[in-house]
């Protein structure tokens, strides 16, 4: 079964600072997502990536997806305090229904 | 267009009790997931259904159980509740399961004392 595993748990960065946030995942996943989760709050859908090589881009997060390193980044560009969130990184097999979610990273931008 | 919501927001109840929560998608997305959210295992899959039918179910005692109605709308059931069933539950509403973009409703938070 697929499993999704994110590093790292927690960082803590300086704003201004460029920093990169990890996604492994075990076996083929057809599509690959990222979402921001604020404390106490729902996830709120941040890219979806469908094929090797994707590349988006909003504000100063960008997602990438390499499949054959079956390995997902999420970029973060100058940190801003805003930023400060749980990410996570989710996902999915054709035919499961389900999305099997990473342990999330919990970001802090310090001022 | 409205998003998914999830009744009620905020439950305490105490261990046996049995609770129902609801939610309501997207309207036209006929895909209704369940998922619980705790510190300790994260986030992890519950069930799905499409259609009133169940298409996938997680790793979960038979004390979850779930259902959608003929308007899409879904609700899920624990029943004799423990300690350990307090966390965040999201339902997540798309139009036909994870092969479409999932979209999260604010979620219910179930405190079991």
């Amino acid at each position: 079964e697929l499993k999704v595993e994110q590093n790292p748990l927690f960082l803590s960065m300086q704003e201004g600072k460029n920093y990169t946030i990890y996604c492994n995942y075990s076996t083929t996943s057809d599509r690959l997502y990222w979402y921001r989760q604020d404390p106490g709050k729902s996830l709120e859908s941040l890219f979806v990536l469908l094929s090797n090589g994707a590349v988006k881009q909003e504000g100063r997060l960008m997602a990438s997806l390499d499949t054959k390193a079956r390995l997902s980044t999420l970029h973060i560009t100058a940190a801003v305090h805003d930023l400060s969130a749980t990410y996570f990184c989710a996902g999915s097999t054709s035919g499961t229904y389900k999305y099997i979610f990473g342990t999330g990273t919990r970001l802090k931008v310090l001022a | 267009k409205a998003g998914v919501t999830q009744t009620p927001r905020y439950l305490i109840k105490t261990r046996g009790q049995q609770v129902t929560l609801s939610c309501s998608p997207i309207s036209g997305h006929r895909s209704v997931s369940w998922y619980q959210q705790t510190p300790g295992q994260g986030l992890q899959f519950l069930f799905e259904y499409f259609s009133e039918t169940q298409r996938n179910k997680g790793n979960f005692p038979g004390r979850f159980s779930g259902r959608q109605f003929s308007n899409s709308r879904s609700e899920m059931n624990v029943s004799t509740l423990e300690l350990g069933d307090s966390a965040l539950y999201l339902c997540a509403s798309s139009l036909g399961g994870s092969d479409y973009e999932q979209y999260f409703g604010p979620g219910t938070r179930l405190t079991v004392t």
